[in-house]
């Protein structure tokens, strides 16, 4: 079965500045996608970057990047020009290719509280 | 158009009680899944409804969880004779299926029981 682990439950950035989320996990599969879900307060899930395992390049949305190392099996989240918004709880997961042996489902990871200080 | 939503938004029982969770799909959708977030933990996967396909069951954690969905549409999550084990954040999400699509999620059901 696979496993996603963030072994940082909290960190904290200051407002404008760079911060990286770490986020791992463990698969004998080749081929997968790869997830940062952003969780407010308002407990709603909100994707904020996908990764196919097949594609070598790093995927981007506006402020977010991640760093895939697919042989390392680690999928780090950096988040860009920090605000206020960006507090949050943040979630890494992973979902298997399909035709799936494990059913269409997400794994996740036990998520990182993200504070921003003004 | 409106997202996936989910009711009651709080549900207080007590212990040995049956209660049942509401979950609205974003329409069209085809897949329907249910997680627990249990307090400081991720995400559990609890079941998932593809079409007209039979339920993956496989995440329930006992034979007291059972759920439904009813003409495609709208699932029901049954928690019989719940525990204080059972108290946790109940997420729905939907998709249109397929390893392509985004699972859209829903605010949940924060179910505590005393």
């Amino acid at each position: 079965a696979q496993t996603v682990t963030q072994s940082q439950p909290e960190m904290s950035v200051q407002e404008a500045e760079t911060v990286t989320l770490s986020c791992t996990y463990d698969t004998s599969e080749s081929d997968y996608y790869l997830f940062w879900y952003k969780q407010p307060p308002s407990r709603q899930m909100i994707l904020v970057i996908r990764q196919e395992a097949y594609k070598q390049q790093n995927a981007t949305e506006n402020r977010f990047s991640v760093n895939f190392q697919k042989a390392a099996k680690s999928f780090s989240l950096k988040i860009s020009d920090s605000q206020l918004g960006d507090a949050a709880m943040y979630f890494c997961a992973y979902r298997s290719p399909i035709p799936v042996s494990s059913g269409d489902k997400l794994t996740f990871g036990t998520g990182t509280r993200l504070a921003v200080r003004p | 158009g409106a997202g996936v939503s989910q009711s009651p938004s709080n549900k207080v029982t007590e212990k040995g009680k049956d209660v049942e969770l509401r979950c609205d799909p974003i329409s069209g959708h085809t897949a329907l899944y249910w997680y627990r977030q249990s307090l400081g933990q991720g995400l559990e996967f609890l079941i998932y409804f593809q079409g007209n396909s039979a339920p993956d069951k496989s995440g329930l954690p006992s034979d007291r969880f059972s759920a439904e969905r009813t003409g495609g549409s709208v699932s029901t999550l049954t928690i019989q004779r719940t525990q204080q084990e059972d108290s946790a954040v109940y997420l729905c999400a939907s998709s249109l299926g397929g390893r392509a699509y985004e699972q859209y999620f829903g605010p949940g059901t924060r179910l505590t029981v005393t």
